[in-house]
């Protein structure tokens, strides 16, 4: 059973234009949910992250949007750049207890000139 | 701190033979994560352990697969009899909850190839 659902599975996006990627949950009991980017030839490194106490977080170019009773996620770049051109996946799980992170499938963006 | 440490970065082997993944986590960190990458499947974790000892490894796809961690600072995962459906991309991660979130910092990776 697929916990956590990411979408689209690849997106192509002119510089300078807004990359949006979806997820979804099932497990209400997730309370943490980061997204994680990652380079060909690299691991993943955590971008950002947000608690479902808030909406919305933003940093620099990246913002999460939050639903909480949609059970829904997004990430929002923002002024896209060739540089923000990887995988980007969205995670999620519990603060307390069993820490272990439960991926999406991952987004390749491509982001052309 | 040289952040997460795994070695071989690639492995060629042939079906039948076995494989040894290494992994040193970042020194303090308390829980350490093997997952596994394919483009079919994205990333999968395989087995966990706190303080050494393995918490949750429902991932691990069958008794080919184990792991151990004899210490803080080093973990094995090995693969006897190999087979070319292991072939992928297997990543470890350590991490310091903190109750606020917890960060997982992950390796390279190994990429394995089973011919």
């Amino acid at each position: 059973q697929q916990q956590v659902k990411q979408s689209p599975q690849s997106l192509i996006v002119q510089k300078g234009g807004i990359s949006i990627i979806n997820c979804a949950y099932e497990n209400t009991a997730f309370d943490y949910f980061p997204w994680y980017q990652q380079f060909p030839g690299k691991g993943p490194a955590l971008l950002i992250a947000i608690r479902p106490d808030v909406s919305e977080k933003k940093e620099g170019r990246f913002t999460i949007s939050f639903n909480k009773s949609a059970k829904q996620f997004s990430l929002h770049i923002m002024d896209s750049q060739p540089g923000d051109s990887a995988t980007y996946f969205c995670a999620a799980s519990r603060r307390a207890g069993s820490y272990q992170l439960t991926f999406g499938k991952g987004t390749k963006l491509s982001v052309i000139p | 701190d040289a952040g997460v440490i795994q070695s071989p970065r690639h492995e060629v082997t042939e079906m039948g033979q076995e494989v040894t993944l290494r992994c040193k986590p970042i020194s303090g960190h308390d829980y350490l994560f093997w997952y596994r990458q394919t483009m079919m499947r994205g990333l999968e974790l395989l087995i966990y352990f706190n303080n050494n000892v393995p918490i949750d490894d429902s991932g691990m796809p069958e008794d080919r697969f184990s792991a151990k961690m004899p210490n803080a600072s080093f973990s094995t995962l090995k693969i006897q009899p190999s087979e070319p459906r292991d072939s992928a991309v297997y990543f470890c991660a350590s991490s310091f909850p903190t109750g606020k979130g917890t960060e997982a910092f992950f390796g390279q990776g190994t990429r394995l190839t089973v011919v």
